[in-house]
């Protein structure tokens, strides 16, 4: 769910190596998440989705596992890059009768030391 | 295809005269949202729009803040009188009928509040 802190937990990765970045949501009825990448200065870009359906979605270096379970959501990045140097937050959605509207985690920022 | 589509990318206003925020959709997105972001915080949602329907201001204050989508040209975002607390980040974002969950962002206005 929504985690108001005035810092974010950061991932230092050394490049090359790959990230897991975290993220516990809080609505057992959340059936659609999005894992999206913000940069400095610009809006959050979309990496990755997936449904409640699924456990494990791959995308292009990027996967999201999603164990509804424990509520729980990941992503995992491949050989990380520099470029991959970001705030990263998941987000869910409980549906149309709620509006579809997002609801976002707090982030991670992710740091990639050459 | 052009992204979502926000001016001023700054906004500088002194406490109260009025913000005005704009939010063009991508090309063929229907669908409306706008968000707040605070320094080293997720995105809070304000409101959901579809043209010239308001569906979902849950997340709006009710007092000083409107927004609109009107049938021809963009979304809106206005502030009335506003207070140094309104600096922010307010990001808008799009959403194409049959995919409304899946929401992509523009790159925001930064809304600084003298």
């Amino acid at each position: 769910g929504e985690s108001v802190g005035l810092h974010l937990p950061t991932l230092s990765v050394q490049e090359g190596d790959n990230s897991i970045i975290n993220c516990a949501y809080s609505n057992s009825a959340s059936d659609y998440f999005i894992w999206y990448k913000q940069e400095s200065g610009k809006g959050p870009q979309f990496i990755i989705d997936i449904r409640s359906n699924m456990d494990k979605r791959q995308g292009q270096r990027v996967t999201v596992l999603l164990n509804k379970t424990v509520k729980h959501l990941s992503l995992q990045i491949a050989a990380t890059q520099p470029g991959d140097s970001a705030v990263y937050f998941c987000a869910e959605n409980i549906g149309k009768a709620a509006g579809n509207k997002l609801t976002f985690g707090g982030g991670t920022r992710v740091l990639v030391k050459p | 295809n052009a992204g979502v589509m926000q001016n001023p990318r700054h906004l500088v206003r002194r406490r109260g005269q009025e913000a005005r925020l704009r939010c063009s959709p991508m090309k063929g997105h229907s669908h409306v949202y706008w968000y707040r972001q605070l320094p080293e915080e997720g995105l809070k949602f304000m409101v959901y729009l579809q043209k010239e329907n308001i569906i979902d201001e849950s997340g709006m204050p009710k007092e000083r803040f409107s927004a609109e989508f009107p049938k021809e040209g963009p979304s809106i975002l206005r502030i009335q009188q506003v207070v140094r607390g309104d600096s922010a980040a307010y990001f808008c974002a799009s959403s194409p009928q049959g995919a409304e969950e899946k929401l992509f962002f523009g790159s925001g206005t930064q809304l600084s509040v003298l």
